[in-house]
């Protein structure tokens, strides 16, 4: 069975400054989709970034960006240039290829400080 | 963001009550999802429909019972609900069931059971 691990349940970052989510999973398959979702105080969740696991370039968009390191089975979200509207909960994912399954893991829960 | 909609946004209801929340998708999508999720837990799939056929069914109790009429339309008829039902219920919908696609998701239905 697949696992995700979130061993932050809460983190706060000053607005402007970078912080680092992380993720890890357990898994013995070798095709594979990783995705960041934030889910806002609002509800809905929204996609942030997906990496495809046999890419091994790390995926970014815009202010966020990922570390993969799929020896290390490690997925950690970056965050620069923190704003106010970046605080949510921030949810890691994982999902097998050919097999719609996605495993979430526990959140971390966000704070951006003004 | 109005490419997944969810109806009712909160719900309360007694244990022998019968109600269904409705969820439809405006972005073409072929697969559709139910997520229950409750705090401190990570996101549960519950159902997964691609081209109006369940195809993930996950060990959900029979008090909640899925329909998707069309691509565009997911129920959840619920009845003879129990307090540790009560959860926000998350509907998505993707492109594709099994490609690595990520997923859309609507506001939620807070459900309360009393």
């Amino acid at each position: 069975a697949q696992t995700v691990t979130q061993s932050q349940p809460e983190m706060s970052v000053q607005e402007a400054e970078t912080v680092t989510l992380s993720c890890t999973y357990d898994t013995s398959e070798s095709n594979y989709y990783l995705f960041w979702y934030k889910q806002p105080p609002s509800r809905q969740m929204i996609l942030v970034i997906r990496q495809e696991a046999y890419k091994q370039q790390n995926a970014t968009e815009n202010r966020f960006s990922v570390t993969f390191q799929k020896a290390a089975k490690s997925f950690s979200l970056k965050i620069s240039d923190s704003q106010l509207g970046d605080t949510a909960m921030y949810f890691c994912a994982f999902m097998i290829g050919g097999y719609q399954k996605v495993t979430f893991g526990t959140g971390t829960k966000l704070q951006v400080i003004p | 963001e109005t490419g997944v909609t969810q109806t009712p946004r909160h719900l309360v209801m007694g244990m022998t009550n019968k109600k269904s929340l409705k969820c439809e998708q405006h972005l073409g999508h072929n697969a559709m999802y139910w997520y229950k999720q409750s705090a401190k837990k990570p996101l549960e799939l519950m159902f997964v429909y691609s081209l109006e056929e369940r195809v993930e069914n996950n060990s959900v109790p029979s008090r909640f019972s899925p329909e998707c009429p069309n691509s565009s339309h997911l129920f959840l008829h619920l009845h003879t609900l129990q307090p540790e039902d009560s959860a926000l219920y998350l509907c998505a919908s993707s492109l594709e069931w099994d490609r690595g696609q990520p997923q859309h998701f609507g506001d939620g239905t807070r459900l309360s059971i009393l």
